[in-house]
């Protein structure tokens, strides 16, 4: 198995309250991403990343922010969460070349009330 | 709107059946992927496609990208229950922005 570890894998948290989702690697890989999952919608792209402090934005971006500071570690932060950020959340990494392979994390399952 | 099209979003067969499910996009993509998921877990990867035409095949899972490189078709050949899960395409950039469709959830029934 990859070398990708998701923390928290479970929270419940208050409307309005920050929250911070984590992503660890040791793989070393260049990419990695933070989707979430809703039923219906398969797997949405929120931001991903291509290293260190590069960041872009993906298709339901509005409401998040990351951060990432070291290869290994890339954080999903919900400035104020709102009911409809419910969802389980997955991270995922990729070497980065066009053919390969991405990793998933376990998801975490973030409910908002 | 969902970038990647997937079709039928629900399927259940019994064991021994043929099926094909199929991934559709205006969009070009430098490669498609299939990956299948199973609950509480990650979508794992089965199969990456890069040149239009190509056809590959698993087992008894056939995966076609077509021409255009837009679309794709997974025909999986005498289903067995285990076979069960949510079956996701995935296309890729030239940036490596990675998209999802919704998924095939497929239910074989022994």
């Amino acid at each position: 198995d990859a070398g990708i570890t998701q923390s928290p894998r479970h929270k419940v948290t208050e409307t309005g309250t920050p929250v911070t989702l984590r992503c660890h690697q040791t793989e070393n890989h260049r990419y990695m991403y933070w989707y979430r999952q809703d039923p219906g919608h398969g797997l949405r792209l929120i931001h991903y990343s291509y290293g260190v402090k590069d960041t872009d934005k993906g298709e339901v971006s509005d409401g998040y922010s990351v951060s990432r500071s070291k290869t290994e570690d890339f954080l999903l932060t919900l400035e104020s969460a709102t009911s409809s950020q419910t969802s389980v959340y997955f991270c995922a990494i990729s070497e980065g070349r066009r053919n390969t392979e991405a990793f998933f994390g376990q998801g975490t399952r973030l409910t908002v009330v | 709107t969902q970038l990647l099209e997937q079709s039928p979003q629900f399927l259940s067969i019994q064991e021994g059946e043929n099926l094909t499910v199929y991934c559709n996009s205006s969009s070009v993509f430098s490669s498609l992927q299939w990956y299948r998921q199973e609950p509480g877990e990650g979508p794992v990867l089965l199969v990456t496609v890069v040149t239009g035409g190509e056809v590959k095949k698993l087992k008894r899972l056939t995966f076609q990208f077509g021409d255009a490189r837009k679309d794709s078709s997974l025909h999986i050949t005498a289903a067995q229950t285990g076979d069960t899960g949510l079956y996701l395409c995935a296309g890729r950039y030239n940036n490596n922005d990675m998209r999802f469709g919704a998924g095939t959830r497929l239910t074989v029934k022994p």
